[in-house]
């Protein structure tokens, strides 16, 4: 089943301990992102990757980095959370051509920095 | 520059009755257009999407949408709500040019169907 897998679902952490989301597709999409969704906000674009070492900064990404080491995988790294990044956040995929095709979204990872 | 306003945070109707969502974008260039539905606890999935063939553009589960660049409106309609449609929906606006890609969302419109 073609999919976008997330994990953790759930993380509740404190303040300045690092963490890792990790997102991984199976469609072999070169396109892949991740946003934050907030209540009144919409989804903002943190990061994104064209391909495999190419990544470039979305309209929120102060507080991140990501990795795209394999075509598959594009983990969010959070080095010092803040509560500031409570969120609810979702990677997403999609094939070459991002205009024309549609992105494949995961479950989402609900994240409490306490 | 890109940008896209949801005019309406709610919509509530009635069971059988038309929806209508409202979408207005922003871009120097020529969009790229979606509609995205989130339900409750869910993850986002596709609708419907223009890309600068019909300008209207046929979705799932009956939904349709009209691309009016005079108006820049790309405005989400189903003739007849179902209590299932009730749920978040996003409209995207999306640039790709010289492989940079930027994906731009509206802050949603939660639709309430009443039974």
């Amino acid at each position: 089943e073609a999919q976008v897998t997330q994990n953790p679902r759930y993380l509740i952490t404190v303040t300045g301990k690092k963490l890792t989301v990790t997102c991984s597709q199976n469609m072999n999409h070169e396109y892949m992102s991740w946003y934050r969704q907030d209540p009144g906000l919409g989804l903002r674009q943190i990061y994104y990757s064209m391909n495999v070492e190419v990544t470039d900064k979305g309209d929120v990404p102060e507080g991140y980095k990501v990795s795209r080491k394999e075509k598959r995988n594009f983990p969010l790294i959070l080095e010092s959370p803040s509560p500031n990044q409570t969120s609810l956040y979702f990677c997403a995929s999609s094939g070459q051509g991002l205009s024309y095709n549609e992105q494949f979204f995961g479950p989402g990872t609900r994240l409490t920095v306490l | 520059a890109q940008s896209v306003t949801q005019l309406d945070s709610h919509v509530s109707v009635s069971e059988g009755t038309p929806v209508l969502l409202r979408c207005n974008y922003s871009s120097s260039y020529s969009p790229s257009l979606f509609w995205y539905v989130q339900h409750p606890n869910k993850g986002l999935q596709l609708l419907l999407k223009y890309t600068s063939a019909a300008t209207l553009v046929k979705g799932i589960n009956g939904f349709e949408a009209e691309f009016k660049k005079s108006e820049t409106s790309f405005h989400l309609t189903k003739p007849s709500a179902h209590m299932s449609d009730a749920a978040e929906y996003f409209c995207v606006v999306t640039r790709n040019s010289g492989g940079y890609q930027k994906v731009t969302f509206g802050i949603g419109t939660k639709l309430q169907v009443i039974p």
